[in-house]
């Protein structure tokens, strides 16, 4: 079963935010929410993760609702090089439990 | 460099041949996760070894096998092989008995071709 729900794909224009929606509407209390992403057909990379505050790093920020059923991972100032399949993904942080990747969402970014 | 190496990076063999891809974990890294992604599609969990030991099976098939060995290197080695195992396979890694919060660290990947 999907744990998480992104759209397939979205654009947005070069040098602005780029704001990618995630829904996780079963997370349980003790889940994260990650994001990696894929650059073609390159290994995936980790962004940024959270579990119930806002986070942010040199990547990216990423804000979790009060109710953690959603998400949303924001690149503040995106370049062509963030153009990627982008995954959100939840995942409890201990005991090396496998990481469960969807579809994610295919960001193209615009020059 | 991600510290996750794997090789080789192509590779290219008949249908029927067996091949075996070689992974080397980030330093420190006691498990070592597979993964197949075949042209267009996601990515498929194949299988995970923790310390040497079999931790978790995905959708491998029969004709793959793997295994982690002392110094922590995993193989995965594929046999029989089809036009359809075509595919990058990815190897990651993650840390020690505690995990790892940052989840994993993934190598650049082999690409396989079957002809």
């Amino acid at each position: 079963d999907a744990k998480t729900t992104q759209p397939p794909s979205m654009d947005c224009a070069e040098g602005r935010a780029a704001n990618l929606p995630c829904n996780h509407s079963t997370i349980s209390g003790n889940e994260y929410v990650y994001w990696y992403r894929q650059i073609h057909s390159q290994g995936p990379q980790y962004i940024i993760h959270g579990l119930k505050n806002n986070e942010t790093n040199e990547m990216a920020s990423l804000i979790i609702t009060e109710d953690r059923k959603s998400s949303t991972l924001i690149l503040p100032h995106a370049t062509l090089r963030d153009t990627a399949v982008y995954y959100c993904i939840v995942r409890f942080p201990f005991g090396n439990e496998k990481l469960t990747f969807g579809t994610g969402t295919r960001l193209t970014i615009i020059p | 460099d991600s510290g996750v190496t794997q090789t080789p990076k192509h590779l290219i063999t008949a249908t029927g041949q067996r091949v075996t891809l070689r992974c080397s974990p980030r330093s420190g890294d006691l498990s070592v996760y597979w993964y197949q992604q075949s042209l267009d599609q996601g990515l498929q969990f194949l299988i995970q070894y923790y310390n040497g030991e079999e931790r978790a099976k995905g959708n491998i098939l029969e004709r793959f096998s793997a295994q982690q060995f002392p110094d922590l290197h995993s193989e995965l080695n594929l046999s029989s092989l089809e036009l359809g195992d075509s595919a990058l396979y990815f190897c990651a890694s993650s840390g020690g008995g505690t995990g790892d919060p940052y989840g994993y660290t993934f190598g650049s990947g082999t690409r396989l071709t079957v002809v």
